[in-house]
């Protein structure tokens, strides 16, 4: 079947600007989770909905992001006034069981942003 | 806060060897523990899971647990080139449903 699907795949923008980052996950995934990955790095955890409500938004950096899921599908990352520290790869990833000791979480592609 | 931490290479083997990938933990609350795989350029691919002590074998691949060490690992036998890659380790911590991940060891196998 298909899996997460993420887009745009790239996306530049310049300082200051509105972005949004678009997730479909795994059909039949009910969680969802949002991180971002710097070169050299591991992804790092930004935010995980659980349907429709946002379970967990510690991850996030500031007030500048924010995320929803507003059919418990679809998942929009939003991020205002953009800077050059927000530069890398967003990844999209879905769950089908979060409350099983699995949680297996499988990604999409990412979004590799760029902040001129 | 939690950790968790990985050599980060590079690690090189010839093909054929067994790749021996490391890993170790902060929180001995964790619950779950990832291997996942990384190709230059693309996304993170799951390759094992593991949530109890000992091994668990999958193909040419091992994963090992110590949750006494707070230590996992991951074993790749017969080497091959296409193993040449980033392997990132991600632990579960106690409730938390989202994953931390290490920084990763990129292997090279050498033909």
């Amino acid at each position: 079947g298909a899996g997460v699907s993420q887009t745009p795949s790239n996306k530049v923008t310049e300082k200051g600007k509105y972005v949004e980052l678009r997730c479909d996950p795994i059909s039949g995934h009910t969680a969802l989770y949002w991180y971002r990955q710097s070169l050299g790095q591991g992804p790092e955890f930004l935010i995980y909905f659980q349907g429709t409500g946002a379970a967990d938004d510690s991850g996030l950096p500031n007030d500048r992001f924010f995320a929803v899921r507003p059919e418990g599908s679809v998942s929009t990352l939003k991020i205002q006034r953009t800077e050059r520290g927000d530069s890398a790869v967003y990844l999209c990833a879905s769950s089908p069981n979060p409350s099983g000791s699995a949680n297996e979480q499988f990604f999409g592609p990412g979004t590799r942003l760029t902040v001129l | 806060q939690k950790e968790v931490e990985q050599n980060s290479g590079p690690l090189s083997v010839p093909e054929g060897a067994i790749a021996s990938l490391n890993c170790t933990y902060s929180d001995r609350g964790s619950q779950s523990f990832f291997w996942y795989r990384q190709y230059s350029g693309k996304s993170p691919e799951l390759i094992m899971s593991i949530y109890s002590n000992g091994d668990k074998e999958d193909g040419r691949f091992t994963a090992q647990l110590n949750k006494a060490s707070q230590y996992v690992s991951l074993l790749i036998r017969d080497s091959q080139p296409s193993d040449s890659a980033t392997y990132l380790c991600a632990v579960r911590y106690g409730s938390a449903r989202q994953l931390t991940f290490g920084s990763g060891t990129q292997l090279t196998v050498l033909p």
